[in-house]
């Protein structure tokens, strides 16, 4: 069965500093892997999507996440955290379509100190 | 603009009563989704609805019901069978499957809380 493991619940990292968000993944068919964030509150945002191509992706707000199938890992980074990116987050793997297969996280959440 | 609209931000139901959270887009998305949030456990899969008039059952249905009259609307009702409904409810959109690479990213609402007193 399809599963995603975020290993960790809950870093704090200082304003300025690097980031790396861990995401393994078990899925039996070819992965398609998303990040989205989530704000006190409010829905998820998509961060970055990977279908296929370049193992290392862009996404919105700085953030980049390289997909390493021999390890099975999605892992979110960011060369300097903003105060702003303080935040919960949520790695996700499904099929291409139908949303009904896709499995989520637990999240990290994210503390960004001043 | 265009996106989701969940109603209400907050709700509060005593035990034993039934509650309708309301759905609503105007992405001209065709499959519509509820999720339920709980600390540390991620999202789960409540209801989804590919097409007018037609929904399935995700994995923890128990206890919930959905309708999909119209393409806009996907109201979710828990009923009180549902145990332990205290919870973040999140519903979710996207395009017709089958189109653009992007066809399988959800666009979410801002979610509604539910306490049980």
């Amino acid at each position: 069965a399809q599963s995603v493991t975020q290993p960790d619940i809950h870093i704090t990292v200082s304003e300025g500093a690097s980031l790396e968000l861990r995401c393994n993944y078990s899925y039996g068919a070819t992965p398609y892997l998303f990040w989205y964030v989530q704000s006190p509150g409010q829905g998820l945002q998509l961060l970055l999507k990977y279908f296929s191509g370049d193992t290392l992706v862009q996404g919105i707000k700085g953030f980049e996440a390289e997909f390493k199938r021999s390890q099975s890992s999605f892992n979110l980074r960011k060369p300097s955290v903003h105060w702003s990116d303080a935040a919960e987050y949520f790695c996700a793997v499904g099929p291409l379509y139908n949303n009904n297969d896709m499995r989520f996280g637990a999240g990290t959440r994210l503390t960004v100190k001043p | 603009d265009g996106g989701i609209t969940q109603s209400p931000k907050y709700l509060f139901r005593k035990e034993g009563q039934n509650v309708t959270l309301s759905c609503e887009q105007n992405l001209n998305h065709d499959a519509m989704y509820w999720y339920r949030q709980d600390p540390g456990q991620g999202l789960r899969l409540i209801y989804y609805s590919q097409i007018v008039n037609d929904f399935q059952k995700g994995d923890i249905a128990e206890g919930y019901s959905v309708s999909r009259e119209k393409k806009e609307s996907f109201p979710l009702t828990v009923t009180s069978a549902q145990k332990n409904p205290t919870a973040f409810y999140l519903c979710a959109s996207r395009p017709k499957s089958g189109g653009a690479a992007g066809a399988n990213v959800l666009t979410f609402g801002a979610g509604s809380r539910l306490t049980v007193l």
